[in-house]
């Protein structure tokens, strides 16, 4: 069975800074694809960014990146240069290739943006 | 395209009553699912399918029933409903095919069971 963990209920970032919301999971399966989700007050989910775990290189797409370091099973996210917009809760979530793309969710951390 | 849709947005039972939520997805997507999300959880699977006829359970399936009659949409239903199943509900809709694509999600249906 998959298990997603995420460690930190809230987390607080001031603006302009760079924040690191953790997530480590478990799985024993070799395949496997790692998702971090974006909840605002809104509810929808937005996705932001993937991590295949057979990529050599950890995953960027603009001001998000995924710290992807294997042999510690972990997945951090890391959110440079915060703005009052990444107010929201996250997501971290594991696929295992060939179970029917189904997702395993962590709990979420929440993250307030200060000024 | 309008992507994934979930009909109702709101809706409030009373314990004991039934009632069918709706999924539908215009992107020709072969796999869909239902999660249920709880304060202070993520989001749990509770049945999926992987193509039109098919269903599965998930994480947390009991007092819940699905149909996939048709490709594009799921449908979640509550025979009889519990307090225990106030909760959101979200579908989701994949391709087939192994790729780095996410999940699209439906905003959300807000379920309160009293």
């Amino acid at each position: 069975a998959q298990k997603i963990t995420q460690t930190q209920p809230g987390m607080f970032v001031q603006e302009k800074e760079a924040v690191t919301l953790d997530c480590t999971y478990d799985t024993s399966d070799p395949s496997y694809g790692l998702f971090w989700y974006k909840q605002p007050s809104s509810g929808e989910m937005i996705f932001l960014i993937y991590q295949g775990s057979y990529d050599q290189q950890n995953a960027t797409e603009g001001r998000y990146s995924l710290n992807f370091q294997k042999a510690r099973k972990s997945a951090n996210l890391v959110i440079s240069a915060s703005q009052l917009g990444d107010s929201a809760m996250y997501f971290c979530a594991m696929r295992v290739t060939g179970t029917a793309s189904k997702l395993t969710f962590g709990t979420g951390t929440r993250l307030q943006v200060t000024l | 395209n309008a992507g994934v849709t979930q009909t109702p947005k709101f809706r409030v039972l009373k314990t004991g009553q039934s009632m069918t939520l709706l999924c539908a997805q215009d992107m020709n997507h072969e796999y869909m699912y239902w999660y249920r999300q709880d304060p202070g959880m993520g989001l749990r699977l509770i049945h999926y399918s992987v193509g039109e006829g098919t269903t599965a359970k998930g994480e947390v399936p009991d007092g819940y029933n699905v149909s996939r009659l048709k490709k594009q949409n799921f449908l979640l239903g509550l025979e009889s409903a519990a307090p225990s199943q106030t909760s959101v509900y979200f579908c989701a809709s994949n391709p087939a095919s192994v790729s780095t694509d996410t999940q699209y999600f439906g905003p959300g249906t807000r379920l309160t069971v009293l």
